[in-house]
């Protein structure tokens, strides 16, 4: 089975320039998570997407937005990039809405995104 | 305010040795706990989780303690392996309705099993 996959691997912008990330859940995965890991922090909640709706977004702001494909493939869009968004973004999917109980997430290995 | 608090960045144990990894959470709404492990370019990987109905879980080598009343849990891995050495994050939820739209993380404890 082909885990979640995610591009580009590194991604490299300046200042005021938009992002484009983008996520391929795993077969089967309705729902797809997006998260940042900025240095020295934990894993923050950005957007969660399922059938093609946003369902939640954390508290990050608009210009954070994404969309997902009647394939279930996702991606997550940054305008007006400033220095403090360098992070590691992941992207992640499960199988069941809303339930972390017997769906775990399954992470892809990232996008690291350096804004200089 | 982070609500789930990983208080050491780091962990050194002896190959054999135990390894204990800590966890602290704020919200007494949290029912769900889960531990995923990060190696270097990877992305994290579920390892272990609990309920709050529960106050143990064992999965092989990996057992996870829940103190509710401590808001505290703990991750005992035995025996340690080199191959455990990876960021461990904890992971905390706040009910069955908010799922995983509503996971928590800590800031991660990298271990580092030394041969």
């Amino acid at each position: 089975e082909a885990g979640v996959t995610q591009s580009p691997t590194h991604l490299i912008k300046t200042r005021g320039q938009q992002a484009t990330l983008r996520c391929s859940p795993i077969s089967g995965h309705t729902s797809v998570y997006w998260y940042q890991q900025a240095l020295g922090l934990g894993l923050q909640f950005l957007l969660w997407y399922d059938e093609g709706e946003e369902r939640n977004r954390g508290n990050f702001p608009p210009r954070f937005s994404g969309r997902q494909f009647p394939n279930y493939s996702s991606e997550l869009n940054v305008n007006a990039l400033e220095l403090e968004d360098s992070a590691l973004y992941l992207c992640a999917s499960s199988t069941r809405p809303g339930s972390s109980y017997n769906s775990p997430l399954h992470f892809g290995n990232g996008t690291r995104l350096t804004v200089t | 305010d982070q609500q789930v608090k990983q208080n050491s960045p780091s962990l050194s144990v002896q190959e054999g040795r135990i390894s204990i990894l800590n966890c602290d959470y704020t919200n007494s709404m949290f029912d769900y706990f889960l531990w995923y492990k990060k190696y270097p370019a990877e992305g994290p990987t579920f390892l272990i989780s609990i309920s709050s109905i529960k106050d143990k879980n064992e999965d092989g080598r990996f057992t996870v303690f829940l103190n509710k009343s401590a808001k505290h849990l703990s991750l005992h891995i035995v025996p340690s392996q080199p191959g455990d050495s990876a960021v461990y994050f904890c992971a905390a939820s706040g009910g069955y309705q908010t799922g995983a739209n509503n996971l928590f993380f800590g800031t991660g404890t990298r271990l580092t099993v030394i041969p």
